[in-house]
């Protein structure tokens, strides 16, 4: 069974530059989840999304966007970047949703804003 | 808010065992464990529900104190390959997560 898979693995982009990151879940998995993990601040939670819609939403600004298709992959778009946007970007997919079942977490996309 | 880890950081020698604490403010309906080495994905360990049901693999082990929303994770006769960074994730019937900023653990020969 194939796990999360998350691409790119690394990126660079320039201030005020949008990047969108991309997300495959577990097959048969309808829930996505998004964190933002930089050094010392642990996970933040940006969004989940559960058969294409978004249930939750992290306190990030209105930059830091999703949306799921039907076949449950998932986007992540951040637009203007700043600096303090450069951090590693994971997705997790579960069957039910996060905190209700084990999340499978992808290797992430190492965002870095220069 | 986001759940307290402790310690931050722990180093133990083979064999040695290890308690990691994590507390929350607010009710909790789950809490799961997960470990994270360095360069790599967070890998589920537990997961710990209201109501007692407990679900994990490995040998760790954990408890969930409901009433003082407190969680532990035991790790016994620690083994190298338990080195790495361990977060404990709070959650809700919000479809959410709130993870610690996590305990880096050290086993040394």
């Amino acid at each position: 069974k194939a796990g999360v898979t998350q691409t790119p693995r690394y990126l660079i982009k320039t201030r005020g530059q949008q990047v969108t990151l991309s997300c495959s879940p577990i097959s048969g998995h309808r829930s996505v989840s998004w964190y933002q993990q930089t050094p010392g601040q642990g996970l933040q939670f940006l969004f989940e999304y559960f058969s294409e819609t978004q249930r939750n939403k992290g306190n990030f600004p209105g930059r830091f966007s999703g949306r799921q298709f039907s076949n449950s992959r998932s986007e992540m778009n951040v637009s203007t970047l700043e600096l303090g946007d450069s951090a590693l970007y994971l997705c997790a997919s579960s069957s039910s949703g996060q905190g209700l079942t084990e999340a499978f977490f992808g290797q992430g996309t190492r965002l870095t804003v220069v | 808010q986001q759940p307290v880890q402790s310690p931050q950081a722990v180093i133990l020698r083979e064999g040695e065992d290890a308690v990691i604490n994590c507390s929350s403010s607010k009710a909790l309906y789950s809490v799961h464990w997960y470990r994270q080495k360095h360069g790599e994905a967070p890998v589920f360990l537990m997961i710990l529900l209201k109501g007692g049901e407990q679900k994990g693999h490995e040998k760790i082990s954990a408890s969930f104190n409901e009433k003082k929303q407190q969680s532990s994770l035991y790790l016994t006769a620690s083994q190298l390959s338990y080195s790495g960074t361990y977060f404990c994730g709070t959650g809700g019937s919000n479809y959410k997560l709130t993870f610690g900023k996590g305990t880096l653990l050290t086993v040394n020969p």
